[in-house]
């Protein structure tokens, strides 16, 4: 089944201690992305992958690191975390190159709940 | 700034009813609008797009009318459904040219539809 998935699904964590949510898509895609969801903020761009080795900052990649050593995973990693980081993070892929219809469908992970106290 | 606006942020409808999502965008560029549609533990996932070329795109109940004068584009949910209690997000994005562009989502409407 073609499919994004993320490790771990929930986590309550305490203030500075290192932790990373896993991805991986077994769909071969090259660009993956990492979104958080915030009520009343909708969906926002943390950082995203166009390919193996090249990451760019979305819109709130403060607090965050990602690296993409294989296709399939995208990590993302909270080296000290604090409670703003407390949030339901998504992981996202898509293939590219997309002059066809319909390329840019982005598939999502389930979904990481993340508490920090 | 926000490149895509949603609204209304929470719908209640009942069943048999209608329900409208708007959103709003300025950047003229962009030329792909699909609708992302979440329920609770999912992640978001594509319901439904338009291409600005076309006015109207109808899947089942679900039908996305798309004013390109307006810069405006919005989700009506015919005979809704309880079932279709979700999160709906609108997104824009730019297709055209060697690289695929980055999606900007609307900050969401929660849909809830009373038995």
């Amino acid at each position: 089944e073609a499919q994004v998935t993320q490790n771990p699904r929930y986590l309550i964590t305490v203030t500075g201690k290192k932790l990373t949510v896993t991805c991986s898509q077994n769909m071969n895609h090259e660009y993956m992305s990492w979104y958080r969801q915030d009520p009343g903020l909708g969906l926002r761009q943390i950082y995203y992958s166009m390919n193996v080795e090249v990451t760019d900052k979305g819109d709130v990649p403060e607090g965050y690191k990602v690296s993409r050593k294989e296709k399939r995973n995208f990590p993302l990693i909270l080296e000290s975390p604090s409670p703003n980081q407390t949030s339901l993070y998504f992981c996202a892929s898509r293939r590219d190159r997309g002059s066809q219809s319909g390329a840019n469908v982005l598939t999502f992970g389930a979904g990481s709940r993340l508490t920090v106290l | 700034q926000q490149q895509v606006k949603q609204s209304p942020q929470s719908l209640i409808v009942q069943k048999g009813g209608i329900s409208i999502i708007n959103c709003a965008y300025e950047n003229t560029a962009f030329d792909y609008f699909p609708w992302y549609q979440q329920f609770p533990g999912k992640g978001p996932a594509l319901l439904i797009a338009i291409r600005p070329d076309v006015s109207e795109k109808k899947e089942g109940r679900f039908t996305i009318s798309f004013n390109k004068s307006a810069k405006q584009f919005s989700l009506h949910i015919m005979d809704s459904q309880p079932g279709d209690s979700a999160t709906y997000f609108c997104a824009a994005s730019i297709e055209r040219g060697s690289t695929l562009g980055r999606l900007y989502f609307g900050r969401g409407t929660q849909l809830t539809v009373w038995p």
